[in-house]
């Protein structure tokens, strides 16, 4: 089975860029999408988007403006960067294997936004 | 699309049936999935189209519906079971989760 972990800085400034990793290993990128999910603390699940291995995109438009997703298929790696962040963005961050439907998910990683 | 998920929580005991309700704001044909989250954890898939069990899921875990209307059911309640449940359409883009219910300890 897949693994997936996420990386990246736990504390960001406001008005920043959010920018995590998901690592997976136990197969490959190719051929998969990857997903980001988030979940701001004590609240719901909200999807981000997802990143096909091959580049397309898909988009929540609530984060549009704001999100870029990218994959690195030598690293196996797929990555998530949020600009312009705010308080409101404070979440768990989750990267998922699938696009309709995920059972791979990494661990998640909590990131504050704060000054 | 919207998911309204009921009851937001419910209090229940060991060896209960309990019935967790998700309706959607348009037809969405049986593009539905169910998810546990144990507190601390990502969730888990339960329910993969709106009634198909995944690999290794208890058999007291069931699930029903489509167009609007989706019910996952656990008869049988065990102590593992007790978490928030979540159920997410993958008919519509944005993707939509409900908005969770949490199964508490009566």
């Amino acid at each position: 089975q897949v693994q997936l972990q996420e990386s990246g800085p736990g504390l960001v400034k406001p008005s920043e860029t959010l920018s995590l990793t998901c690592s997976v290993s136990g197969g490959a990128i190719t051929g998969y999408y990857w997903s980001w999910i988030r979940q701001p603390p004590g609240r719901g699940l909200e999807w981000i988007g997802w990143i096909f291995y091959r580049g397309n995109t898909n988009y929540n438009p609530s984060l549009q403006s704001r999100v870029t997703m990218s994959v690195d298929t030598s690293k196996n790696q797929v990555s998530l960067k949020l600009n312009s962040v705010t308080a409101t963005d404070t979440a768990v961050y989750y990267c998922a294997k699938g696009r309709d439907g995920y059972n791979d998910w990494g661990q998640g990683t909590l990131v504050t936004v704060s000054s | 699309i919207q998911m309204t998920q009921s009851p937001s929580s419910l209090s229940a005991s060991v060896g209960d049936r309990v019935t967790i309700t998700c309706r959607a704001s348009q037809v969405i044909r049986s593009d539905l999935g169910w998810y546990q989250q144990r507190p601390g954890k990502a969730p888990e898939r339960l329910i993969y189209p709106a009634s198909s069990l995944q690999g290794g899921v208890p058999s007291r875990f069931s699930a029903s519906g489509s167009g609007t209307e989706f019910t996952l059911t656990i008869s049988g309640l065990q102590p593992e079971d007790f978490a928030t449940y979540y159920c997410l359409q993958h008919d519509y883009y944005p993707r939509t989760f409900g908005q969770g219910t949490r199964i508490e300890v009566k």
